[in-house]
């Protein structure tokens, strides 16, 4: 069956430190990579994606990810965190032939930026 | 204007009772969800419909049913509500297999 694991549940990082948040998924077909974040008290929003093309992606707030197909991996980077960035950080993917695709997030990473 | 739209955002029933929750995206899009995200913030995947067929359906109870009138809309009809159903659920919509856009939630506790 098809999951994705996030391997860091819990991450307390002081303001300036570098982050990287790991993610691997099970499904060796066609996938399209997501991060959203999730603000306290708010809903997810898109991060970045993968759809093809050159594994380096960049998003918003100065994240980017990085898709190795070979160790089925997207993780998510930022090289100086902000005490802003305290989230709920979920990977996902979207995988499956076309017209029996399904979208499959992660279980989440808690990210505490200390000020 | 706002994309995807979920109403109410707070919702407090007593056990038993029957309630809705509403969703509306005015993004053109194609495919909408529910999803269910306990305390713990996992997010669980309850129901997707795509061009108003259902395209997949989790394993969760039939108390629960989505109805979508038309695309725009997809709504949440849960019955005979249980202390375990509190939670946040959020709607979203995309197209095809591109990102999703979620609304704001709504916080149901049943008491």
């Amino acid at each position: 069956a098809q999951s994705v694991s996030q391997h860091n549940h819990h991450v307390i990082l002081s303001e300036a430190a570098s982050l990287e948040l790991g993610c691997n998924y099970s499904y060796g077909g066609t996938v399209n990579l997501f991060w959203y974040v999730q603000y306290p008290g708010q809903h997810l929003q898109l991060l970045l994606k993968y759809f093809s093309g050159d594994p380096l992606v960049k998003g918003i707030k100065g994240f980017e990810a990085e898709f190795i197909k070979s160790k089925f991996s997207f993780n998510l980077r930022k090289p100086s965190v902000q005490w802003s960035d305290t989230a709920e950080y979920f990977c996902a993917v979207n995988a499956g032939a076309s017209g029996t695709y399904k979208y499959i997030f992660g279980t989440g990473t808690r990210l505490k930026v200390l000020a | 204007d706002t994309a995807v739209s979920q109403t109410p955002k707070y919702l407090v029933t007593q056990m038993g009772n029957d309630k809705s929750i509403k969703c509306e995206q005015n993004l053109g899009h194609d495919t909408m969800y529910w999803y269910k995200q306990d305390s713990k913030k996992f997010l669980k995947i309850m129901f997707s419909y795509n061009n108003k067929e259902l395209i997949i359906n989790e394993t969760v109870p039939n108390r629960f049913s989505p109805k979508s009138p038309d695309k725009a809309h997809l709504n949440l009809h849960i019955n005979s509500l249980e202390l375990g159903d509190s939670a946040v659920y959020f709607c979203a919509s995309s197209s095809g297999r591109r990102e999703q856009y979620f609304g704001p939630g709504t916080r149901l506790t049943v008491t």
